[in-house]
């Protein structure tokens, strides 16, 4: 079946820096990709929507500025939170659909964002 | 507005016992329909999911669901439950479109008492 895997699964950074999360389709093309983000005990929330070459669509009340996404292949999507706070702490999950068969959604195994 | 219901938010069943988690949902195009379930710490596993055709559908774990369109219901059914059933259980709807997310519910939790 599809993979998505996450990178990395668990990171720890400092208030006020950057943190790249990776997400990657390993065995198909993922022309859309999904960004969520879950808090805990909560159900997942999706922040944004990104096609490969175009920019992400934000949902309402997320912050594009601060959470920048990027699509650059039909393989990848990157998440980037810049200058992070504690309250971005969080789990943040992708998924990926692939153009023909749009009604499958894969998702990965998560990343857990520690801001201290 | 589109949105995926579940009404228990935490349930506790004994081990051995039935299980049946509900799920009701508001969607405009024609729906399909998944339960997932988290582990705690843990990704989404995919238990199944319904497209089209047989309303009863089986899934991993010996869980199964009913769709019923006249109740807007995909009701996840197990049933004998074991204590390794444990975790939470999310219900989602999505659609046949390529830029169109799935929407959750907010989840039920399942325990299980010995």
């Amino acid at each position: 079946g599809a993979v998505v895997s996450q990178h990395p699964s668990r990171v720890i950074c400092k208030s006020g820096t950057s943190v790249k999360i990776e997400c990657r389709s390993l065995d198909f093309q993922a022309t859309t990709m999904f960004w969520y983000r879950q808090f805990p005990k909560q159900s997942l929330m999706l922040m944004a929507t990104s096609n490969e070459g175009s920019k992400a669509t934000y949902e309402q009340g997320v912050e594009k500025d601060k959470f920048l996404i990027n699509h650059a292949s039909l393989t990848l999507s990157t998440l980037t939170v810049t200058s992070a706070h504690p309250e971005d702490s969080s789990f943040y999950i992708c998924s990926a659909k692939s153009g023909l068969a749009s009604y499958e959604q894969y998702f990965g195994p998560g990343t857990r964002l520690t801001v201290t | 507005a589109q949105s995926v219901t579940q009404p228990d938010i935490h349930i506790t069943v004994s081990e051995g016992a039935s299980l049946e988690l509900r799920c009701n949902y508001s969607y405009g195009a024609t729906p399909y329909l998944f339960w997932y379930v988290q582990s705690p710490g843990q990704g989404l596993q995919l238990l199944l999911k319904y497209f089209s055709g047989d309303t009863l559908v089986q899934g991993i774990k010996g869980f199964e669901a009913e769709f019923k369109r006249s109740q807007s219901s995909f009701n996840l059914r197990k049933p004998s439950v074991h204590w390794s059933d444990a975790a939470e259980y999310f219900c989602a709807v999505g659609a046949n479109q390529a830029g169109t997310a799935l929407i959750f519910g907010k989840g039920t939790t399942l325990s299980v008492s010995s």
